[in-house]
């Protein structure tokens, strides 16, 4: 099983700013990475998949890179409605698709 | 658009079965298929159950795997999960999802709102 891990736990960032947000994977994973966005109480949004591709609807602020095991995503310019958890995903090596624990953003 | 949602017990006693299914709309599951499960512990991360692909076939966590099975009623435009013996363990948020039909790598597309399953005696 690809073990999926993000780091940090918790990001701190202000309205404006950028967040970086790191998945890595304990095997390659090649692009077969998906990024989720879930704000309490909703079920997750896909926002990213192939590691870089933007799902519809989601806005340019929103920046996906990596292939392999590192992976980042990056949020060029918080909005309030940004901050949320954030769950990467592996769909390269499966059965089992896996998640990584998630990163949480809120407001600093 | 597509749109789904997840029907079934909210509380379901230890040993029992847990029975769910996911009503699919703005798509005709007889056309062509991909969707999935995937649950959520209260406070904890996602976990994929499996998922079934058109033609039927199936695809499940080899952590459950001896415990779930995934199917289609295409009459209905519905999918169901069923998972055996369940323990404490199993109290989660369940959604519903589809698999991107473009491609059919399995990532999430669209989600149900999620359905809280508790179990407890």
């Amino acid at each position: 099983e690809t073990v999926m891990t993000q780091s940090p736990a918790t990001l701190s960032v202000s309205p404006g700013e950028r967040a970086t947000l790191s998945c890595r994977a304990s095997q390659s994973v090649s692009s077969k990475l998906a990024w989720y966005q879930q704000k309490p109480g909703q079920a997750p949004r896909l926002l990213m998949y192939g590691a870089s591709t933007r799902a519809t609807g989601i806005p340019v602020r929103f920046s996906g890179s990596g292939s392999g095991t590192e992976f980042t995503l990056t949020i060029s310019s918080l909005q309030s409605e940004d901050f949320a958890v954030y769950f990467c995903q592996q769909y390269n090596n499966w059965p089992p698709v896996t998640f990584g624990p998630g990163t949480k953003v809120d407001i600093k | 658009q597509v749109q789904l949602q997840e029907s079934g017990p909210g509380l379901v006693k230890p040993s029992e079965t847990l029975s769910l299914t996911c009503t699919v709309s703005g798509y005709s599951i007889r056309s062509n298929y991909y969707w999935g499960w995937i649950r959520q512990p209260p406070g904890k991360g996602l976990e994929w159950i499996g998922s079934i692909y058109h033609g039927g076939y199936t695809y499940y966590n080899p952590s459950l795997k001896s415990r779930v099975t995934i199917s289609v009623d295409t009459s209905k435009n519905q999918f169901s999960l069923r998972l055996s013996s369940v323990t404490a363990a199993d109290t989660a948020v369940y959604y519903c999802a589809s698999v991107d039909h473009s491609s059919g790598n399995p990532y999430f597309d669209y989600w149900g709102q999620g359905t809280l399953v508790t179990v407890s005696s």
